[in-house]
């Protein structure tokens, strides 16, 4: 079973859905990473979570510590949108990061 | 402020060879970090970097090493090529510090054939 999977691994939505993607983790974390990756292989940061809740534009990240869920949720969503979401905990006392496999989500115009 | 760079961009080289990958990290930060995403697999961690050190490494065998230079650059260098190393290999850093967010750099694409 891996440290950090994630679901949907595929997600197809039309423009102006509401998009959900889904974290779940086993291991004792310092922080949890929400990355954006696009075709060309960049990518970027979209959040750091320890505890609670983030936003940024359309997107909003929370992560439950006792559960050892978080979610990433994106709204109004547009095809620009489309790209591999991962997750990423960075594991206690370690400071590495382990990566989940990725959702790849694709919003239709 | 300049980004984290990597080079070369793509990078072809025959198995058993050496590959050399450079990274340079934004400006004022210490750590760097080297990820491994071969084709259809997720991201998996192989090194970090700070202050020069190296701190911590994933699950990859001794021909992957690497250093950190005094000015907080790297090189990661993969010795005896395998055709299963084929892959882009990303840097990112961040300043000294647990709880921060990486920058990633645009990544190297190595194809080993």
């Amino acid at each position: 079973k891996n440290e950090v999977e994630q679901s949907p691994q595929n997600l197809t939505a039309q423009e102006g859905e509401f998009i959900t993607i889904n974290c779940s983790y086993s291991v004792g974390i310092s922080a949890l990473h929400w990355l954006q990756q696009h075709p060309g292989g960049g990518i970027v940061s979209l959040f750091m979570l320890s505890s609670g809740k983030k936003k940024h534009g359309r997107l909003i990240a929370t992560i439950n510590i006792q559960e050892k869920h978080s979610s990433l949720h994106i709204t109004a969503s547009h095809p620009r949108d489309s790209a591999v979401y991962i997750c990423a905990v960075r594991e206690r006392g370690n400071e590495k990061l382990t990566f989940g496999t990725g959702t790849r989500l694709t919003i239709i115009p | 402020e300049a980004g984290v760079t990597q080079s070369p961009t793509h990078l072809i080289k025959t198995r058993g060879q050496q590959a050399t990958l450079r990274c340079s990290p934004i400006s004022g930060h210490t750590s760097v970090y080297w990820y491994q995403q071969a084709l259809g697999l997720g991201l998996q961690f192989l090194l970090w970097y700070d202050e020069g050190e190296e701190r911590n490494r994933g699950n990859f065998p001794p021909r992957f090493s690497g250093r950190q230079f005094p000015n907080y650059s790297s090189e990661l260098n993969v010795n005896a090529l395998e055709l299963e190393d084929s892959a882009l290999y990303l840097c990112a850093s961040l300043p000294r510090g647990a709880l921060e967010t990486q920058y990633f750099g645009p990544g190297t694409r190595l194809l080993v054939l």
